[in-house]
């Protein structure tokens, strides 16, 4: 069973500061999905993670990808009161039936 | 481009009660994805449709259950409603099955079950 841990669950963060969320998988997978949600909204999709040693950035987030370690972080820089939101990781493969496996979301805060 | 629109966006409804949620995906997308998102389960998929057929389908009982048109517009039903199933209900629409990097969620319906 494909299992999907993300650490913190929640996240209290001066406005300037970096930290980093990290997603863990239990077992291969084909990608790797970052997705930020905010209060009674839908999911807004960030990056797609596709091979080993991927790195994506988008303004103040860099994502990153070590199949091999299972592993991938969503790193802040410098933040800022807008990225406050849920950050949530999600992975798929073929032998899942290409559903996405989500973690269980990382609580963002950003205080000025 | 017109993204993947679900009606009602809001519906409270009793317990024992049934619901039917709607999903249209974007024009061009064959594909459609079902997940809840609850506060104490996270978000877990549901089905997937494609081409009128449920592909895949997730760890729910038969009380949840959906379906697809020929237009790829796709409903999940609900029956016998329980206070659990409180929860957003989010669809997403793809091109094809099997291609969840160029999958679009829509707005979600919020179900509150009284």
């Amino acid at each position: 069973e494909l299992k999907v841990e993300q650490n913190p669950l929640f996240l209290s963060m001066q406005e300037g500061k970096n930290y980093t969320i990290y997603c863990n998988y239990s077992t291969t997978s084909d990608r790797l999905y970052w997705y930020r949600q905010d209060p009674g909204k839908s999911l807004e999709s960030l990056f797609v993670l596709l091979s080993n040693g991927a790195v994506k950035q988008e303004g103040r987030l860099m994502a990153s990808l070590d199949t091999k370690a299972r592993l991938s972080t969503l790193h802040i820089t410098a933040a800022v009161h807008d990225l406050s939101a849920t950050y949530f990781c999600a992975v798929d493969g073929m032998e899942y039936g290409n559903k996405l496996v989500f973690g269980a979301g990382t609580i963002l805060r950003v205080k000025s | 481009k017109a993204g993947v629109t679900q009606t009602p966006r809001y519906l409270i409804k009793t317990r024992g009660q049934q619901v039917t949620l709607s999903c249209s995906p974007i024009s061009g997308h064959r594909s459609v994805s079902w997940y809840q998102q609850t506060p104490g389960q996270g978000l877990q998929f549901l089905f997937e449709y494609f081409s009128e057929t449920q592909r895949n389908k997730g760890n729910f009982p038969g009380r949840f259950s959906g379906r697809q048109f020929s237009n790829s517009r796709s409903e999940m039903n609900v029956s016998t409603l329980e206070l659990g199933d409180s929860a957003l209900y989010l669809c997403a629409s793809s091109s094809e099955p099997g291609r969840t990097y160029e999958q679009y969620f829509g707005p979600g319906t919020r179900l509150t079950v009284t």
